[in-house]
């Protein structure tokens, strides 16, 4: 199975500024099928960004996804206040499908 | 409008069967595979299983392989998960979800229902 990490953990920020999120494979992500999802309290998760750069139906254009291979980025450059919430990569390329830990974006 | 209402979840003991089911709307059912993601309290998703969009193809993940059976009724646009011997480690909300594209089965995961909540215990 191919095992995503996420870093960091948590992300401390105020709004407008811009945030990295990492993810990191460890194996090659085939195809770059690697999803990110956005998720907030209480609510299932949001697909984002799929095929490592493409954004979803209704994704703002502040959310860019970047990557290959074995490595990820979703950025988001520039925060606004919907979007302090959990991201999680996913790699959809093979079964199973695996999810990484998450990162936490909070309000600093 | 996409729709994806899971209903059947509840308490169960350990080694006990559940059966969840999702009714589905807004959207040609027979055209998509669809999956179960479940995602337990304070942790990250973990998917489940797939199917595709004529029945004919299954995947599991390892942790439920063998255990849960993933079905579907395209006359009733209804996705199901059959669960057996259950484990405490099942305990999770688990959510019904459509993927992307209208492929035979696509892996990728598009849009979610609002969960059923799993809870096993003794």
């Amino acid at each position: 199975e191919n095992v995503l990490t996420q870093s960091p953990d948590t992300l401390s920020l105020s709004p407008g500024e811009r945030a990295t999120l990492s993810c990191r494979a460890s194996q090659s992500v085939g195809r770059n099928y690697l999803a990110w999802y956005q998720q907030k309290p209480g609510q299932a998760p949001r697909l984002l960004i799929h095929r490592a750069s493409s954004g979803a139906p209704g994704t703002p254009d502040r959310f860019s996804g970047s990557g290959s291979g074995t490595d990820f980025t979703l950025t988001i450059i520039r925060l606004e206040p919907e979007d302090f919430a959990l991201y999680y990569c996913q790699q959809y390329a093979a079964s199973p499908l695996t999810f990484g830990g998450g990162t936490k974006v909070e309000m600093k | 409008q996409v729709q994806l209402v899971e209903s059947g979840g509840g308490v169960v003991q350990p080694g006990r069967s559940l059966r969840l089911s999702c009714a589905v709307s807004g959207f040609s059912f027979s055209s998509y595979g669809m999956h179960w993601v479940r995602q337990a309290p304070g942790e990250g998703p973990e998917w489940v299983a797939v199917i595709s969009s004529d029945g004919t193809d299954k995947y599991y993940a390892d942790s439920v392989k063998g255990r849960f059976t993933i079905s579907r009724d395209n006359s009733k646009s209804t996705l199901y998960l059959h669960m057996d011997n259950l484990r405490t480690e099942d305990t999770a909300l688990y959510y019904c979800t459509k993927s992307y594209s209208a492929d035979p089965i696509s892996f990728l995961i598009h849009n979610w229902g609002p969960g059923t909540l799993v809870t096993v215990s003794s």
